[in-house]
């Protein structure tokens, strides 16, 4: 079983629709954790860390719930531009950091 | 650049070839990250280092695969006796401290063994 799960979509939705993606995580020592986006043949970028109280960054919303060890990302009024493949990361660091990163869920936007 | 650089871009190798691959981190970075990317996957991590110390290499493969960062700034990643499995984009990452903070990713190298 991989440390981090995610569904692998792809999604496929209308411009302006709500969509939401769910992940989840198996080690119970994870500290930190951020949705990442790619795009066709580039490299992960940071979209937003995510909060143990929650977050919200413009149209995206990012919730994290430690005792089910379950992470989502909500896109609302969805965006030409938000088609992307969006990677759910998790890290830990005691004597080391590890950055573990889930295979990524595909979403695409249709006009 | 301030950037995180990698080169070669795209590396073609013969099975059996030895190959190294470069990372610059952005500078000022302690932490430095190799994954492994296969298409249509998520990066797999592969090794660690903060500052020239590996700390984490349990997502190595094999013993074919070895990293390195001498001085704490530049780093290589060498793969020996390339197998066609090998295939894949090599991602490097940097970031100020460890895995607290945003990972920035260089644009990669595309390795094909043929």
């Amino acid at each position: 079983r991989k440390e981090v799960e995610q569904d692998p979509g792809p999604f496929n939705v209308p411009e302006g629709a709500t969509v939401a993606f769910n992940c989840t995580y198996s080690n119970s020592a994870s500290q930190s954790f951020f949705w990442y986006r790619q795009d066709c043949r580039k490299e992960p970028k940071l979209l937003m860390s995510v909060y143990s109280s929650g977050n919200e960054d413009g149209r995206f919303t990012a919730q994290l719930n430690r005792a089910s060890q379950y992470i989502s990302l909500l896109i609302r009024d969805s965006k030409l531009s938000d088609s992307a493949t969006y990677l759910c990361v998790v890290s830990r660091y005691s004597s080391a950091s590890k950055i573990i990163f889930g295979s990524g869920t595909r979403l695409s936007i249709r006009p | 650049g301030a950037g995180v650089s990698q080169s070669p871009r795209y590396k073609v190798a013969k099975r059996g070839q030895d190959v190294a691959l470069r990372c610059d981190p952005i500078s000022g970075h302690v932490s430095l990250f190799w994954y492994q990317q296969a298409l249509g996957q998520g990066p797999e991590f592969l090794t660690y280092f903060q500052n020239e110390a590996q700390l984490d290499k349990s997502g190595l493969p094999s013993d074919r695969f070895f990293a390195e960062r001498p001085e704490g700034s530049v780093s290589t990643l060498k793969i020996q006796r390339t197998q066609q499995e090998d295939s894949a984009v090599y991602l490097c990452a940097s970031s100020s401290r460890g895995g607290q903070t945003e990972a920035f990713f260089g644009q990669g190298t595309r390795l094909t063994v043929v």
